[in-house]
């Protein structure tokens, strides 16, 4: 069974567009995050909840939103899609809030934006 | 500010060769490191990790790290690279009770067969 799962793998999409990812985690683990990397391979945070709660929030857009209905659960909504926003985003997880955990990552969505 | 810096952007190495990869990381206090590998269009798997005891790490398919607090460093080694060691390298850190972790800008290894 995959531990970090995300849908959809990639993502070819119109500037302009609004769309979102999905990443479900089986590991019972009660911190979730969203990473960006660009095409240099630089790898971003850019949110993380703890039991649903926001506890990292990185200056990225507003644009962004992630939504975590339940702790299983961290979805990202990217609203007006511009052409910087190609990039291969990984959902992660962790057991805890604490630190020294290690995180287990996604396969990666890789959003192409035209 | 936390940083975690990685020296070597691309390492070429034909097999056999040892490897050394270097990490330095900017933290107050008790940190926790990291290094994962990012084989070709897949995602970040964890080859080792320090918390706390012996500073010398042994991961997985033969890797290790070396964790020198005085040097603020966590090289990552392995005395005999592969082929299939060819993959993308990111070190990481992360403060002591605090789940927020950084990223080097990763190193990007190619073994020649």
């Amino acid at each position: 069974d995959t531990a970090v799962s995300q849908t959809p793998k990639y993502l070819v999409t119109q500037m302009g567009n609004d769309k979102s990812i999905k990443c479900e985690q089986n590991l019972g683990h009660d911190t979730m995050y969203w990473y960006k990397q660009d095409s240099k391979k630089f790898l971003k945070i850019m949110f993380s909840y703890n039991n649903k709660e926001l506890i990292i929030n990185e200056t990225v857009p507003n644009r962004f939103s992630p939504k975590s209905p339940d702790k299983a659960h961290l979805n990202l909504h990217i609203n007006s899609l511009e052409l910087g926003d190609s990039a291969v985003y990984f959902c992660a997880s962790s057991p805890s809030g604490l630190a020294g955990n290690e995180q287990f990552f996604g396969p990666g969505t890789r959003l192409t934006v035209l | 500010a936390q940083s975690v810096s990685q020296h070597n952007h691309h390492v070429i190495l034909s097999e056999a060769a040892s490897l050394e990869l270097g990490c330095n990381y900017s933290y107050g206090g008790t940190v926790n490191l990291f290094w994962y590998v990012q084989y070709p269009g897949q995602h970040l798997q964890l080859l080792l990790k320090y918390f706390s005891g012996d500073p010398l790490v042994k991961g997985i398919k033969g890797f290790e790290a070396e964790f020198i607090k005085s040097k603020f460093s966590f090289n990552l080694r392995k005395p005999s690279v592969q082929w299939s060691d060819t993959a993308e390298y990111f070190c990481a850190a992360s403060a002591y009770n605090n789940n927020d972790m950084r990223f080097g800008a990763g190193t990007r290894l190619t073994v020649k067969p």
